[in-house]
């Protein structure tokens, strides 16, 4: 079965600091694809990226990065110089042919950032 | 263009009765998906339908029943309600599998069984 862990279930830090959030994957799949999302306290859910297994690139947009490495299957997510607007729960999600026909999204438990100023 | 809308956003509901919850799409997507997240948690799939007519089950299925008479609409039906089932139910949508950009999801339902 697939499985998504995020082992840091809370993070703070103090505005400015860069923060990277870990996600860990599973899956027998061969073509799968990772996303992250972010969770305001608003509570909606928002789209942040979507990768394919046979896309390692780094990704960068802005001061958000992300460092896909299918050789640790680690799908990790940086921001860079954090901001207080910054604070929300972001979840780390998978998909793939195991979810069967409907690309159903696996998701991790989330980890919560709290960035103080 | 309005996404995917979620009624109501709040529902307090007693122990046994039942309710449904709407979920109304208007980009014309072929999938759809009701989840639930509980407090602290990941989101976990309740049901999912890949086109009109066509539904099937998905991590958490018990309790809840659904139906996709149309391609926009996708109503989530609980039978009577258990405090279990206090949570926040998102649906999302999406055109194929693995979007691009993304699937879309409703701002949510927070329910609470009491």
């Amino acid at each position: 079965a697939q499985k998504v862990t995020q082992a840091q279930t809370e993070i703070s830090v103090v505005e400015k600091e860069d923060v990277t959030l870990d996600c860990v994957y599973e899956t027998r799949d061969t073509t799968y694809y990772l996303f992250w999302y972010k969770q305001p306290p608003s509570g909606e859910l928002v789209f942040l990226i979507r990768r394919n297994s046979f896309d390692e690139q780094n990704e960068i947009s802005g001061r958000y990065s992300w460092n896909f490495q299918k050789s640790t299957s680690s799908f990790n997510f940086t921001i860079t110089a954090s901001q207080v607007v910054d604070s929300a729960v972001y979840f780390c999600a998978l998909t793939g042919e195991e979810n069967n026909a409907g690309n159903m999204l696996t998701f991790g438990g989330g980890t919560r950032l709290m960035v103080k100023p | 263009n309005a996404g995917v809308t979620q009624t109501p956003k709040f529902r307090i509901l007693k122990i046994g009765q039942s309710m449904t919850l709407q979920c109304t799409q208007d980009m014309n997507h072929n999938y759809m998906y009701w989840y639930r997240q509980d407090p602290g948690m990941g989101l976990k799939l309740i049901y999912y339908s890949v086109g009109a007519g066509i539904t099937d089950k998905g991590e958490v299925p018990n309790g809840y029943n659904v139906s996709r008479s149309t391609t926009e609409d996708f109503p989530l039906r609980l039978e009577l309600a258990a405090p279990s089932q206090t949570s926040v139910y998102f649906c999302a949508s999406s055109l194929a599998g693995a979007p691009v950009d993304g699937y879309t999801f409703g701002s949510g339902t927070r329910l609470t069984v009491v």
